[in-house]
C-alpha cells in the first residue's frame, strides 16, 4: 500500500530565510510525487512533479524539490520565502493504475507553513 | 480555459439525508477524481471515473456513489449522511497519459 508521511505539522520561518518541507513516501514501484499547496478554504494547486528523469525538479513560484530514492523521500525547498508562501502544503505519491489512466494520489496529513515579516 | 468547477460551494444537511455534489472537469480532461478532506488533515481518494465507469475505489463505504456523464462531468452521492461525512469534497480532473491531477476549489459540506 502506498503511504505518505509528513512529519512536521507545522513550520514557522522569518521572511527571507530559506524553507524545507519533508516528505517522505512508501510506494512498491518507481513512484510518480507531487507537492500541492493549499491556501485556507481553497483548492489544491499543484507547484511541482516528479515522473521519472533528474531528480532534481522546478516548479512554480521559485520552489523545487529533489527526489531520494535510497531515502524514500521528496523534499521541498525554496531558497528565499515570501510572506505569500504562507499556505498549507501536501506531498502526495501516484502511480498507474493500469490501462490508459492513472490511479488514485494518496497524501500526507499536511504542513502549514507561517511565515513573519 | 476554465479550470475545474465544483458546486455548490458550500452545503448544509441533517444526518440522514442524501446530497448531490457536482464537478466540471477542466477543457479537455475526461478523468474525473473525488477526494474527500476532512479539517485538519490531507485528502483521501474516494473514487475515480474514466469513460463513465468507476476505475478505481478508495476504502470509502457504499453510501458513496458517482456518476460520469458523456460530457465528462461528474456527480458525487452520499446516502444516509453521517456527522463524519463533514468535509471539503475536492474534484480532481485529468487527462491521461499525463499523469497531473488539477483540482477544483471543493464543497465544504456540513453535517448538523
Amino acid at each position: 500500500a502506498q503511504s505518505v508521511t509528513q512529519p512536521d505539522i507545522h513550520i514557522t520561518v522569518s521572511e527571507g530565510a530559506s524553507l524545507e518541507l519533508r516528505c517522505n513516501y512508501s510506494y512498491g514501484a518507481t513512484p510518480y510525487l507531487f507537492w500541492y499547496v493549499q491556501s485556507p478554504g481553497q483548492g489544491l494547486q499543484l507547484l511541482l512533479k516528479y515522473f521519472s528523469g533528474d531528480t532534481l525538479v522546478q516548479g512554480i513560484k521559485g520552489f523545487e524539490a529533489e527526489f531520494k530514492r535510497s531515502q524514500s523521500s521528496f523534499n521541498l525547498r525554496k531558497p528565499s520565502v515570501h510572506w505569500s508562501d504562507a499556505a498549507e502544503y501536501f506531498c502526495a505519491v501516484g502511480g498507474r493504475a493500469g490501462g490508459t489512466s492513472y490511479g488514485k494520489l494518496t497524501f500526507g496529513q499536511g504542513t502549514i507553513l507561517t511565515v513573519h515579516p | 480555459d476554465a479550470g475545474v468547477t465544483q458546486s455548490p460551494t458550500h452545503l448544509i444537511k441533517t444526518r440522514g439525508q442524501q446530497v448531490t455534489l457536482r464537478c466540471s472537469p477542466k477543457s479537455g480532461h475526461d478523468t474525473v477524481s473525488w477526494y474527500q478532506q476532512a479539517l485538519g488533515q490531507g485528502p483521501q481518494f474516494i473514487f475515480q471515473y474514466y469513460e463513465e465507469e468507476e476505475r478505481q475505489r478508495g476504502n470509502f463505504p457504499d453510501r458513496f456513489s458517482g456518476h460520469q456523464f458523456p460530457n465528462y462531468s461528474s456527480e458525487l452521492n452520499v446516502n444516509a449522511l453521517l456527522l463524519g461525512d463533514s468535509a471539503l469534497y475536492l474534484c480532481a480532473s485529468s487527462l491521461p497519459p499525463s499523469y497531473e491531477q488539477y483540482f477544483g476549489p471543493g464543497t465544504r459540506l456540513t453535517v448538523t
